[in-house]
C-alpha cells in the first residue's frame, strides 16, 4: 500500500527556535498534501492545502507567515513552524492524496512538537 | 454547532461483542464518508469509504450512511482486542478526500 513517511516523529525546541517537518510520499506522487493539528483527545484541524509547485492554501485562523509549508515536489511537503512558542505545541499529521488513487487520503504517522 | 458531532466515549466492550460507532453532522453538501482508525500517536488509517447513501460491507467492518437523518455509522463484528483504537469519521462534499472534516473520534477498548 501506499506509504508516507512523516519526520520527526517527536521534536523538542526552546521557545522562539524554528522547527520543520517533513512529509514524503514513498511510492506514489502526491499532487496534493494537507497538514493537520491535532490536540489531546480533539479531532485533526486541516490548516493547510499543499499543491505541488504553488503556494498552500491556509485555513482561516492558520498564520501562513508561522506556518510555512512546501511543497517543492510530487513527494515531499515541509511544514515549518517559525518562532515556535508553547501554544504551538501539538500533534501535527500530514496526509498526501494519491495521483491515481483518487478515492484515499494516506496519512504520516505525525510528528509531536514540544515547546519549551 | 460542529460540523461533525462524534461521541467521544470512551467505550468500552468485551472481546466478541459488536461495536456501534456513530457520528451525525448538519452539512447537506457532505456526500463522501469515511471512517477512519487510529492508534495512540500515529495516523489515522483509512477503514471505510462510502459515497452517498447506503451500506458497505469488508471483513468484520460495515459501514452506513443515511443522509436523510444526517447520520453514518460504522459496525465492528466479533470485535478483538487489536480493534482497541480511536475511530474519527470524515466526511467531504469534495471528491478525492478533499477538505476532510473530521469527528472528534471515538476512544474504543476491547476486553479480553
Amino acid at each position: 500500500g501506499a506509504v508516507v513517511s512523516q519526520h520527526p516523529s517527536w521534536v523538542i525546541c526552546k521557545s522562539g527556535t524554528s522547527v520543520k517537518i517533513e512529509c514524503r510520499s514513498l511510492d506514489f506522487q502526491a499532487t496534493t498534501m494537507f497538514w493537520y493539528r491535532q490536540f489531546p483527545k480533539q479531532s485533526l484541524m486541516l490548516m493547510a492545502t499543499s499543491n505541488e509547485g504553488s503556494k498552500a492554501t491556509y485555513e482561516q485562523g492558520v498564520e501562513k507567515d508561522k506556518f510555512l509549508i512546501n511543497h517543492a515536489s510530487l513527494t515531499l511537503s515541509t511544514l515549518t513552524v517559525t518562532s515556535a512558542h508553547p501554544e504551538d505545541s501539538s500533534f501535527y499529521i500530514c496526509s498526501a492524496k494519491s495521483v491515481t488513487i483518487n478515492e484515499k487520503l494516506f496519512f504520516g504517522s505525525g510528528t509531536q512538537l514540544s515547546v519549551l | 454547532q460542529k460540523e461533525v458531532e462524534q461521541d467521544p466515549g470512551p467505550l468500552s466492550v468485551p472481546e466478541g461483542a459488536i461495536v456501534s460507532l456513530n457520528c451525525t453532522y448538519s452539512n447537506s453538501a457532505f456526500q463522501y464518508f469515511m471512517w477512519y482508525r487510529q492508534y495512540s500517536r500515529k495516523g489515522p488509517e483509512l477503514l471505510m469509504y462510502t459515497y452517498s447513501s447506503g451500506n458497505k460491507e469488508d471483513g468484520r467492518f460495515t459501514a452506513q450512511v443515511d443522509k436523510s437523518s444526517k447520520y453514518i455509522s460504522l459496525f465492528i463484528r466479533d470485535s478483538q482486542p487489536s480493534d482497541s483504537a480511536t475511530y474519527l469519521c470524515a466526511m467531504s462534499s469534495l471528491q478525492g478526500a478533499q477538505k476532510l472534516v473530521f469527528g472528534q473520534g471515538t476512544r474504543l477498548t476491547i476486553n479480553p
